[in-house]
């Protein structure tokens, strides 16, 4: 069965200072793996995939097989990245996601 | 080109009652998918709508129940509400059956007393 484990409930960083969301997952095949964050009054909307190996917002996330993980990294936080950040995995493009439970990243000024 | 939406926004029920929520899709997107998000839970996905037929559910009984409609609108239906459905419901539009390139709306917030 396939599973997202998403260890911390809620995160707390100073501004500046650099941000790891972990992610872990079970799936025995070849993963599909997304961070959706959602903004306070906002709706869930798509962060990265690893598929597109891109930074957005200066977040970056590398695909770990070894270790079935996909940690969300950022070297420097600001408030404007405090939100709800969900992982989730897909085992390609027509399976539905399974999404973990989400970790709350607070930024401090 | 206009965004996902969903109606109503709050909505309050009581046991066994029937619910039916609604989702518009985002312009040019053919394929609906419903999820349901506990409290401090992510999303679970419920099923998907695409070309007016179901296409894939869910671990959800089969009084959760869904249409699509010719403008790729689409509804769910709960009967025989329970405490535990309550919950944000929410709708994602996409093309052609994709998971990938999904839009979320803002969600339906129903609570079963």
């Amino acid at each position: 069965a396939q599973r997202v484990t998403q260890p911390e409930k809620l995160l707390s960083v100073f501004k500046g200072a650099p941000v790891e969301l972990k992610c872990n997952y079970s799936y025995s095949g070849s993963p599909e793996l997304f961070w959706y964050v959602q903004y306070s009054r906002q709706r869930l909307q798509l962060l990265l995939r690893h598929i597109s190996r891109e930074s957005i917002k200066g977040f970056t996330a590398d695909l770990n097989k070894g270790e079935t993980s996909f940690h969300l990294k950022k070297p420097f936080a600001q408030e404007e990245d405090s939100a709800m950040y969900y992982c989730a995995l897909s085992s390609s493009g027509n399976t539905p996601l399974v999404f973990g439970k989400g970790t709350r990243l607070s930024v401090i000024a | 080109e206009t965004g996902v939406t969903q109606s109503p926004t709050h909505l309050i029920k009581t046991r066994g009652q029937q619910v039916t929520l609604r989702c518009s899709s985002q312009s040019g997107h053919n394929t609906v998918s419903w999820y349901q998000q506990a409290l401090g839970q992510g999303p679970q996905f419920i099923f998907q709508y695409y070309r007016e037929e179901e296409n894939g559910r869910g671990n959800f009984p089969p009084r959760f129940s869904g249409l699509q409609f010719p403008n790729y609108s689409s509804e769910l239906n709960v009967n025989a509400l329970e405490l535990d459905d309550s919950a944000l419901y929410l709708c994602a539009s996409s093309l052609d059956q994709e998971f990938n390139e999904q839009f979320f709306g803002p969600g339906t917030r129903l609570t079963v007393l």
